[in-house]
Parts: C-alpha cells; sequence; structure tokens
C-alpha cells in the first residue's frame, strides 16, 4: 500500500545544535503538511508544501518538497527545548479522495539542555 | 472559542463492550477524520466524512463505526469486534474535503479496554 516513511524515528539533540528529519513516500504527493505533537498533546499544524522543490521557512524551522515530490524534509536550527515534541509528515496522495492525509511514523525529538 | 472537543478525555471499559466517543467542532467544517494513534507510533485513519449522511472507510476500519447526522458532529463507536482498542483516538476536521486544507486534531480521547 501506499506509505510515508520518516528517519530518524528519534533524534536526541543537544540544545543549539542543528538537525534534520527527513519523510519519504511509496508514492507521488499532491503536497505534504507538517504537524507537531506535544508530549501529551495534539498534532498541531506547521505548513504544507505544494509545489515541487519548494522551500519554506518559519523562524529556526526549514521546511522542503523534493523536486520529485516524494520526500520531504525539515531542518531545524539552533534546537531549543521548545522543540521538544514530535514532527509528522503527512503526504496528500494525487488522486485521493477526500483529503485524505497518509502520516508517516514521527520523529521524535527530545532536546538535552 | 471555535474549536473540536472531544470527550471524555480518558475512557475505561471492559473487554466486549462497545464504547462511543464523541467529538465536535464549531468550525462549520464539511471534513471530519477519526485517527487512532499507538504508543510511539504515527496515525492511522479509520474513517473520514466528507458530508453530513456520508462517510468511508479508512485503513484500518474493522471493528469500528461512524456516523454523520449532523455538520458538528462524527462520533466514534469502538465495537467488541476490535480486536486491540486500547489507544489513544484523535478526531480531527478540515475546511473542505476537495482540495487539500490543514486538518484541526482534538485533544484526543485515551481509551484502555481491559
Amino acid at each position: 500500500g501506499q506509505q510515508v516513511m520518516q528517519i530518524p524515528q528519534y533524534q536526541h539533540v543537544q540544545e543549539g545544535e542543528d538537525f534534520t528529519t527527513y519523510c519519504n513516500s511509496s508514492t507521488t504527493l499532491s503536497n505534504i503538511q507538517w504537524y507537531k505533537q506535544r508530549p501529551g498533546g495534539h498534532p498541531v499544524f506547521l505548513i504544507q508544501l505544494v509545489k515541487s522543490g519548494e522551500v519554506k521557512k518559519q523562524k529556526r524551522l526549514t521546511f522542503q518538497f523534493g523536486e520529485a515530490k516524494k520526500n520531504s524534509s525539515l531542518h531545524i536550527t539552533a534546537t531549543q527545548t521548545t522543540d521538544v515534541g514530535t514532527y509528522f509528515c503527512a503526504g496528500d496522495m494525487i488522486k485521493a479522495a477526500g483529503n485524505k492525509l497518509t502520516f508517516g511514523g514521527g520523529t521524535r525529538v527530545l532536546v538535552k539542555p | 472559542d471555535g474549536g473540536i472537543t472531544q470527550s471524555p478525555k480518558y475512557l475505561f471499559r471492559k473487554e466486549g463492550q462497545n464504547v462511543t466517543l464523541s467529538c465536535e467542532q464549531n468550525l462549520n467544517h464539511d471534513a471530519m477524520y477519526w485517527y487512532r494513534q499507538d504508543p510511539g507510533q504515527g496515525l492511522r485513519l479509520i474513517y473520514y466524512s466528507q458530508i453530513v449522511n456520508d462517510f468511508q472507510k479508512g485503513d484500518i476500519a474493522e471493528g469500528y463505526s461512524v456516523s454523520r447526522e449532523k455538520k458538528e458532529s462524527f462520533p466514534l463507536t469502538v465495537t467488541s469486534a476490535q480486536k486491540n482498542p486500547t489507544a489513544f483516538y484523535l478526531c480531527a476536521s478540515s475546511i473542505a474535503s476537495t482540495g487539500s486544507y490543514e486538518q484541526y486534531f482534538g485533544p484526543g480521547t485515551r481509551l484502555t479496554v481491559t
């Protein structure tokens, strides 16, 4: 079936360091969304990428959509303790009905102060 | 204050009992979704509804049922046929079902079946 894979599953980061999490789809996506879930909380929308090769920034977060629209990445610069949580990518498959997103397994980020 | 509400936050049931989880939204969204999240896992789609009185199975619909009699409400019933019902259940909504829109999530219901 159609799958969205995320790596790494866990990311331990020293406060102040940078890291990147990757998202790969088995099929071409019409767009990709990223969500953040704080411990004990619910997913909150961060951003949507639609165009091939698109890059968007939100303060210390940089999101990129691959040229083939099958992969994406999230890069966080100068990690802070507020970045703790699980980051999910969610792909909207081409021809999927009803805004049906396929979520990746998430990257759980732990920050060491 | 607009948003999605789910109740209760924690729910405990005995094996063999059906249980219904509530999801209400006042965002005037057409589309609503139910996801299941297991510890350390991603979100898996159970059912979704694009419009009132219509819904479709997601990837793991077996053992679950839904209804969409009102635009603002999308309750999920976990039946006794669901073999492993203990999980965190999240309801979400989006403006429309066509195109691509962000999904707004409720706070979730943590169901424990013993």
